[in-house]
């Protein structure tokens, strides 16, 4: 089965500065997908990468895909206490099980104003 | 704004009895799924249906929980008996998958449903 891992596990930064937030899998990527999810909420939809070297913004928050498919960065370019949460990455694993995903353990983000 | 609703929002309930979890899917979307959402697992997949017909549930403990869509506007999850281990936020999720491409580029989430299995 499809396996990903996020770094860091948890991330306290100062408003202002740049972050990044890393999901490796063990296997070639169909579709990554990153949501975000606020506590004793559900996720919101971020964004979806699923060609390799594919980046993709949105406001101040990038993601992209590496070329070989196994690995995506989530960048925040002056972080703001909004952008506070738990990020997940989750991979579609493509084939007959297309549509479902798995996901990372989460990214704990506190941004301190 | 379409949203996908689910009932009852918390659910606080003693060991052994029946829990029954509803979710409404956005209307036109083929692909419903379950997930369970502790902090010592994360986020995992438990079943899910495409055009109402389950594809996996391989995520979902078989003697205790079942899941079931008995039409196209509802998902239902069900856990009888309820265990304390069951505790967790149960998120339903929903989508427009597919084979060729041009669905729904993500899977949209419901606010979830927080039980507590005392």
């Amino acid at each position: 089965s499809q396996e990903l891992e996020q770094s860091p596990q948890s991330l306290i930064v100062q408003e202002g500065k740049n972050l990044t937030i890393n999901c490796t899998s063990s296997k070639t990527l169909y579709g990554l997908y990153w949501y975000k999810q606020k506590y004793g909420e559900g996720l919101i939809f971020l964004m979806m990468l699923q060609k390799g070297g594919e980046e993709k913004s949105h406001e101040k928050i990038t993601a992209k895909l590496d070329e070989k498919k196994q690995q995506s960065s989530l960048h925040i370019t002056a972080s703001q206490p909004s952008h506070a949460g738990i990020y997940l990455c989750g991979a579609d694993a493509g084939g007959t099980s297309y549509g479902k995903l798995t996901f990372g353990q989460g990214t704990i983000l506190t941004v301190h104003p | 704004d379409a949203r996908v609703t689910q009932t009852p929002r918390h659910k606080v309930t003693e060991m052994g009895q029946e829990v029954t979890m509803r979710c409404q899917p956005i209307l036109g979307h083929n692909t419903v799924f379950w997930y369970r959402q502790t902090m010592m697992q994360g986020l995992e997949l438990l079943a899910y249906f495409r055009n109402r017909a389950p594809l996996d549930d391989s995520g979902m403990p078989k003697d205790r929980f079942s899941a079931e869509m008995p039409d196209a506007t509802l998902a239902t999850l069900k856990i009888q008996p309820s265990e304390p281990r069951d505790s967790a936020v149960y998120f339903c999720a929903s989508g427009l998958v597919l084979a060729g491409g041009g669905g729904t580029d993500t899977q949209y989430f419901g606010p979830g449903t927080r039980l507590t299995v005392l």
